[in-house]
């Protein structure tokens, strides 16, 4: 089963406005990383989060972590057409690999 | 700095048959993993190869091997393909540890028919 779980598993919003996705996992961990994926192509690394760091920050992206709740939420702001991708969290729970959640399909609408 | 590249980019093949991908990881990174993408299973770890050894494997059966050559390359193969076999095979290079940052290639859309 997977470590991570993204939640909603898809997502429709119109151009400009906010988007935000939820990662949760089930084991401790040392860090928490967001990817995207355009369709049929490689995941891009966004922003990685330690566990001890509650938010963080990159461009219109902004990632926070909860360890208590074994959470985490990916918040894109001012969405534009060229962010329908899907969003994945990875977790380095296990000691040698990430594992990658299920994913959030995002489709901006012009 | 180059990307991480990942040939042939699509490949139809048929039941029975074998398959090699190549995978040239971004210079510099000596750890290559491999990933399957499919809708119902999501990204699932394959492999990972470090300095020529395969420091870690997934869940999946033997039909499924790589190798690293020296200069980092890599390549997978599968033999007697499945029709589950068709999926989207990742690449991704790191620095050193395959649980940090991943670069990953275009991918490689294998359809076994």
């Amino acid at each position: 089963s997977q470590q991570g779980e993204e939640d909603p598993q898809a997502l429709s919003i119109q151009e400009g406005e906010n988007a935000t996705m939820n990662c949760s996992y089930k084991t401790s961990i040392n860090n928490l990383q967001w990817y995207r994926q355009n369709s049929g192509r490689g995941l891009v690394h966004l922003i990685l989060i330690r566990s001890n760091e509650r938010e963080k920050h990159s461009g219109r992206l902004r990632v926070t972590l909860d360890t208590s709740k074994k959470s985490s939420s990916l918040l894109i702001t001012a969405s534009r057409a060229a962010d329908t991708a899907s969003y994945f969290c990875a977790t380095d729970a296990n000691d040698y690999k990430l594992s990658f959640g299920a994913g959030t399909t995002v489709t901006v609408r012009a | 700095k180059a990307g991480v590249t990942q040939t042939p980019r699509y490949l139809i093949k048929t039941r029975g048959q074998q398959v090699t991908l190549s995978c040239s990881p971004i210079s510099g990174h000596r750890s290559v993993s491999w990933y399957q993408q499919t809708p119902g299973q999501g990204l699932q770890f394959l492999f990972e190869y470090f300095s020529e050894t395969q420091r870690n494997k997934g869940n999946f059966p033997g039909r499924f091997s790589g190798r690293q050559f020296s200069n980092s390359r890599s390549e997978m193969n599968v033999s007697t393909l499945e029709l589950g076999d068709s999926a989207l095979y990742l690449c991704a290079s790191s620095l050193s540890l395959a649980k940090n940052i991943q670069y990953f290639g275009a991918g490689t859309r294998l359809s076994v028919l």
